[in-house]
């Protein structure tokens, strides 16, 4: 069974219009929910993360967006710029876990076209 | 400073063979974690080491699948008696400690293992 789920394997958008990446999770004790990015042939590296307490949080290009009546949350891309290319990975924790393990979804590949 | 390293990049080994992969973990990070993730997945959570705690080791797949962590910093992941299966990339992450929930995972690059 699935907890984070993906579901779209592949987006394709024009530079400078703007990116959203979904990720649906099922258990409504997942409180910290994050996004991490990955080119090929490298570890992913965390983008950004949102706790449960908000339903939005920005950093510069970057906003997620949380809904918790919907366990769905979104990755806004704007403006969308070529180097952002990559597999977008959401990934939640639940609290007051004892380990920081994350649960990760399949991931989105991103392409921004020039 | 220098981020999470692994080594090695590639290995293929062949069906039944044992093998032995290293992460390196930031210095100074004392919860190192390993996962894995096979095609067309996510990254599937293998086991955690936090300090001199018990690591959680909930999420290795059989009794194949061990690891280790000496002197709290580098750990090595082995796999014994490798199956087509555990064909996969497999990361390593360190991250800080104290920091409970929020604390970031730094990733390595991976180890790429191809079972034959």
């Amino acid at each position: 069974d699935q907890q984070v789920k993906q579901n779209s394997p592949s987006l394709s958008v024009q530079e400078g219009r703007i990116s959203i990446l979904n990720c649906d999770y099922t258990n409504s004790m997942f409180d910290y929910f994050l996004w991490y990015k990955k080119y090929p042939a490298e570890g992913p590296t965390f983008l950004i993360s949102i706790s449960s307490i908000k339903d939005k949080n920005e950093d510069g290009r970057f906003t997620v967006f949380l809904n918790k009546s919907a366990k769905h949350l979104s990755l806004h891309i704007v403006p969308s710029q070529p180097g952002d290319s990559a597999v977008y990975f959401c990934a939640v924790k639940k609290f007051p876990t004892l380990t920081g393990k994350l649960i990760f979804g399949q991931g989105t590949t991103l392409q921004v076209k020039p | 400073g220098a981020g999470v390293s692994q080594s090695p990049s590639n290995k293929v080994t062949e069906k039944g063979k044992d093998v032995e992969l290293r992460c390196d973990p930031i210095s100074g990070h004392t919860a190192l974690y390993w996962y894995r993730q096979s095609l067309g997945q996510g990254l599937e959570f293998l086991i955690y080491f936090q300090g001199n705690s018990a690591p959680d080791k909930s999420g290795l797949p059989s009794d194949r699948f061990s690891a280790e962590r000496t002197g709290g910093s580098v750990s090595t992941l082995t796999i014994q008696r490798t199956q087509q299966e555990d064909s996969a990339v497999y990361l390593c992450a360190s991250s800080s400690p104290g920091r409970g929930v929020t604390d970031t995972q730094y990733f390595g690059p991976g180890t790429r293992l191809t079972v034959l």
